[in-house]
């Protein structure tokens, strides 16, 4: 298995600001992925974040609004840009081996725009 | 055991008893199954799988069943014991993309 670290676990922020999310995992993974879970709701899948090429955006996510950053195997940025009070969430990265095996995930950021 | 219909969010029990969680899943594609289990205030935290390829997987305490006829997955827990209250996620997975989540049943266990 593997340990995922977000760093914050959370903030708050002003409205217009951006905010950048860190994940570390503590062994090589091959895939990342972000996610967003509303409170009371289900994840939702921001993108898959590619090593040293862009992410890979979900219907509904863009990469100006969500930038991503992935150097290497074991780290991950999710930046939420120009924030508004619907972007306060949970947003969570999540670690694997392939598309099909187990996903470990990290403790999440709770993030609440004002 | 109580059962939880398809789609209700919560299912209560008590101490001792089996717990059944359903999930309906939506792609006749998807080949791997995943149980969650997210305590509050964490991340999802891997309980159990399955592949396509089987239709009953045992672990400690857990059973999954896979049905792909109706494209239903279960998920149940035995003895069912106070620090087994959380949410419950179901994800598929389609060969080549990422976990997509279901909604989640909320398990709550008294004593």
């Amino acid at each position: 298995s593997a340990v995922i670290s977000q760093k914050p676990s959370r903030d708050i922020c002003q409205r217009g600001t951006s905010l950048t999310i860190q994940c570390q995992v503590d062994s090589q993974v091959t895939m990342m992925f972000w996610y967003r879970q509303q409170p009371g709701q289900s994840l939702t899948l921001i993108a898959t974040a590619n090593q040293g090429s862009e992410a890979t955006y979900e219907s509904g996510f863009v990469i100006d609004k969500f930038p991503i950053s992935r150097p290497n195997l074991t780290f991950s940025t999710l930046t939420v840009s120009n924030m508004s009070p619907e972007d306060s969430s949970i947003y969570l990265c999540s670690g694997g081996q392939s598309m099909n095996t187990e996903a470990f995930f990290g403790q999440g950021t709770r993030l609440t725009v004002v | 055991g109580e059962s939880v219909g398809l789609h209700l969010p919560t299912l209560s029990v008590q101490e001792g008893d089996n717990s059944i969680i359903n999930c309906a899943y939506s792609n006749s594609a998807s080949d791997y199954f995943i149980w969650y289990k997210q305590e509050s205030g964490k991340g999802p935290q891997f309980i159990i799988d399955i592949r396509s390829n089987m239709d009953k997987r045992q672990g400690q305490r857990v059973t999954v069943l896979l049905n792909k006829t109706v494209k239903h997955l279960s998920l149940q827990i035995a003895a069912t014991q106070p620090g087994d209250s959380a949410v419950y996620f179901c994800a598929e997975n389609i060969p080549g993309t990422a976990l997509i989540f279901g909604k989640g049943t909320t398990l709550s266990v008294s004593s």
